[in-house]
C-alpha cells in the first residue's frame, strides 16, 4: 500500500458542484501539503499544514479550502468548482524532524470540471 | 525564500552525461539545495540534497560551488527512463523550521535514443 494515498484518483464534475479530494498518510509525518499542477507550470502550493492545529494558505488558495481532520488526514475542498480548476492535484507529506525535509507525494488526483 | 532559475528544457541522448544548472543567487546561510524528479502523471520524488561541495548517490551527483549561488545536478549516462522534469528547491533542512517547499517550472529533460 502507498504511504500517501489520494482519493479519488480521477473525477469529472460539473461547474458549481462541491468536490472534496482526500489525502491520508501512514508515514506519521506532521506536515502535509496540497499542490496543483497544470501543464508546463510546475507545482503550485494551495494550502499547507505543519500540524493538526496549523493551516496556512499557499500561493493559490482562492477557491479552495482544507481540513486537517487528524495528523494522517488532510482534505482539499472546492466549494463551487469552476473549469479553470481542472488540473492534477497532489498531496504531499514531510517530517519536520527528518534529516532532509524530503517530500513524499501521493499518486495525484486528476480533476476535470466541465 | 530563495528564488531559483533553471532552463525550461534540455535534450540529450542515451549514454550521455546531463548537467542541469540551477541559479539561486539569494540563498541563505541555513538553506539546503534539494532536487526532485517527476515522471508524467506521477508526484515528484526526492533525488538528492546538498549544502556545499559535492554530493553523490546512486542516482546523481550534485555540485555546489563555494559561493553556493548555483548548483548543478549531474546525471551520468542517461537512459530513456531519465526523461522527466527536474526541480531545484532551496530552503531550510533538516528540521524544516518554517520551510515551505516551493516548486518552480522545473527543467524538462528529454532523452533521445
Amino acid at each position: 500500500d502507498a504511504d500517501v494515498t489520494q482519493t479519488p484518483r480521477n473525477r469529472i464534475t460539473k461547474t458549481g458542484k462541491r468536490i472534496m479530494l482526500e489525502c491520508s498518510q501512514t508515514k506519521g509525518h506532521d506536515r502535509m501539503y496540497w499542490y496543483r499542477q497544470d501543464p508546463g507550470l510546475g507545482l503550485r502550493l494551495i494550502y499547507y499544514s505543519f500540524d493538526v492545529k496549523d493551516i496556512n494558505k499557499g500561493e493559490i488558495s482562492d477557491g479552495y479550502s482544507v481540513s486537517r481532520q487528524a495528523q494522517a488526514k488532510f482534505s482539499l475542498s472546492l466549494e463551487s468548482a469552476i473549469p479553470n480548476q481542472t488540473a492534477l492535484y497532489f498531496c504531499a507529506t514531510s517530517d519536520s524532524g527528518g534529516p532532509t525535509g524530503e517530500l513524499f507525494f501521493g499518486e495525484g488526483s486528476r480533476l476535470t470540471v466541465l | 525564500l530563495a528564488k531559483t532559475t533553471q532552463p525550461i528544457s534540455m535534450d540529450s541522448y542515451e549514454g550521455q552525461e546531463v548537467n542541469i544548472t540551477c541559479s539561486h543567487n539569494n540563498i541563505a546561510t541555513n538553506d539546503y539545495i534539494t532536487w526532485y524528479q517527476q515522471f508524467p502523471s506521477q508526484g515528484p520524488r526526492f533525488i538528492i540534497q546538498g549544502y556545499k561541495t559535492k554530493v553523490t548517490n546512486e542516482v546523481a551527483s550534485l555540485f555546489i560551488p563555494a559561493d553556493r549561488k548555483s548548483s548543478t545536478l549531474s546525471l551520468p549516462r542517461v537512459s530513456l527512463s531519465d526523461t522527466a522534469v527536474y526541480y531545484c528547491l532551496v530552503g531550510e533542512a533538516p528540521g524544516g523550521g518554517s520551510y515551505i517547499p516551493t516548486f518552480g517550472r522545473g527543467t524538462s529533460l528529454i532523452v533521445h535514443p
